[in-house]
């Protein structure tokens, strides 16, 4: 089983939906959880970390589930700038983040 | 704001060149990471350091070395690079733990040709 699996999409939306983005990961004693985000042709950048009790910001919604090794991210009422790939990220190995090979969102108008 | 600078955006090299790619963080942070980011495959660690002279590998190491002289820089050596190296190279840094979030340079576009 892959470390950290995700949908790669893309996931194509109109302006105004929710889309929920899904990550399995496979070490069970992880402790931190990320969701980054790249645009094209730029480097990786911290959007939010998840938290066992779940977290929001803005339009954005992170939950965890440990007991089914779970991430999500739920982003409502979505722009166009939203657009650009989301990496789900969990402490793995070495004592370092692993990182999930991304799932893509494009927002259309 | 944390800067991560990298030495070059875009570089072509030749089959068996040795290749340098250099990366400056500015906040004092203990670590430092190298990936490379393939379409497909994702973000793979190479290397890290967690304090200057150390250095660790992590789960493509073959094919490259590191150096860390000073705290704030972080190199990746291609000591003979072939064409699957070709590749776009992300330097990260976090400030104390491994597991801290990381802060990315624009990254390397390296061609072997």
């Amino acid at each position: 089983r892959k470390e950290v699996e995700q949908d790669p999409g893309p996931f194509n939306v109109p302006e105004g939906a929710t889309v929920a983005f899904n990550c399995t990961y496979s070490n069970s004693a992880s402790q931190s959880f990320f969701w980054y985000r790249q645009d094209c042709r730029k480097e990786p950048k911290l959007l939010m970390s998840v938290y066992s009790s779940g977290n929001e910001d803005g339009r954005f919604t992170a939950q965890l589930n440990r007991a089914s090794q779970y991430i999500s991210l739920l982003i409502r009422d979505s722009k166009l700038s939203d657009s650009a790939t989301y990496l789900c990220v969990v402490a793995g190995g070495y004592s370092t983040l692993t990182f999930g090979k991304g799932t893509m969102l494009l927002v259309s108008p | 704001d944390v800067k991560v600078t990298q030495s070059s955006r875009y570089l072509v090299k030749r089959t068996g060149e040795k290749v340098f790619l250099e990366c400056v963080q500015d906040m004092d942070h203990e670590n430092m990471f190298w990936y490379r980011q393939d379409p497909g495959l994702g973000l793979r660690l190479i290397y890290f350091s967690y304090d200057v002279k150390m250095k660790e590998k992590g789960d493509i190491p073959e094919g490259y070395s590191v150096s860390r002289e000073k705290k704030e820089r972080f190199s990746l050596i291609l000591e003979s690079a072939s064409t699957n190296q070709t590749s776009m190279y992300l330097c990260a840094s976090s400030e104390v733990s491994g597991l801290d979030e990381q802060f990315f340079g624009p990254g390397t576009r390296l061609t072997v040709l």
